[in-house]
């Protein structure tokens, strides 16, 4: 089974820019991984931020944005917020439908 | 509204079976594929399953095929995971999720231990 990755702990300065990633053991994340990234804080179920690389929800917030960077997956926040301090996830699927998460990073606003 | 709930949830021992609900309301239920996730306490997300509309097709995590079975009944708007053969590394709150995860029910928690 594949295995995905992600940063386990970032730190960024209010108002700053962080971008995390997410890759894949298999090789190049593509858009035909379908990369989905989400929020998590403590005690709540996930919140989908980005779906299919870079598409956002109506909630996600502007400051949020999906996209494909040397052979990963990345969401970059730009204006970081002290309530974006939560737990991230990315998500790839792979054949067969199955899909994978990353083991998350925890984003610290500081 | 969509509303995704889930029941079923509890202490059972090892070897034991448990059968967890979701029920689904707000949206056409029978249209749409459906996910189970889960997250061990303290733990990141894991993709269990996933069922698609008709359940021609199903999917599982090779960390529960052959114990897992993932059904829905469209009539009841109701998807459904029998868990078999239950490990204490199964213990975990199992989450719902709409297929493009845009909704998530609240979990339930399976504590799998003597």
């Amino acid at each position: 089974q594949a295995v995905v990755t992600q940063e386990p702990s970032l730190t960024v300065s209010p108002g700053g820019t962080v971008t995390l990633t997410c890759g894949s053991s298999t090789g190049a994340v593509t858009s035909g991984h379908y990369p989905y990234w989400f929020q998590q804080k403590p005690g709540q179920a996930p919140r989908t931020l980005i779906y299919d690389t870079s598409n956002k929800h109506s909630w996600t917030p502007a400051r949020f944005s999906g996209s494909l960077l040397g052979g990963k997956a990345a969401l970059t926040l730009s204006g970081a917020q002290p309530e974006d301090e939560a737990e991230y996830y990315c998500l790839l699927s792979y054949s067969g439908a199955r899909q994978v998460f990353g083991g998350g990073t925890k984003l610290t606003v500081l | 509204e969509v509303q995704l709930v889930e029941s079923g949830g509890g202490l059972v021992k090892p070897g034991g079976s448990l059968r967890l609900s979701c029920a689904a309301s707000g949206f056409t239920f029978s249209s749409y594929s459906m996910n189970w996730v889960r997250q061990a306490p303290g733990k990141g997300l894991e993709w269990v399953s996933s069922i698609s509309s008709s359940s021609s097709y199903i999917y599982y995590a090779d960390s529960v095929k052959g114990r897992f079975t993932i059904s829905r009944d469209n009539a009841k708007n109701s998807l459904y995971l029998q868990m078999n053969s239950l490990r204490a590394e199964d213990t975990a709150v199992y989450y719902c999720a709409s297929p493009v995860y845009d909704y998530w029910g609240q979990g339930t928690l399976v504590t799998v231990s003597s």
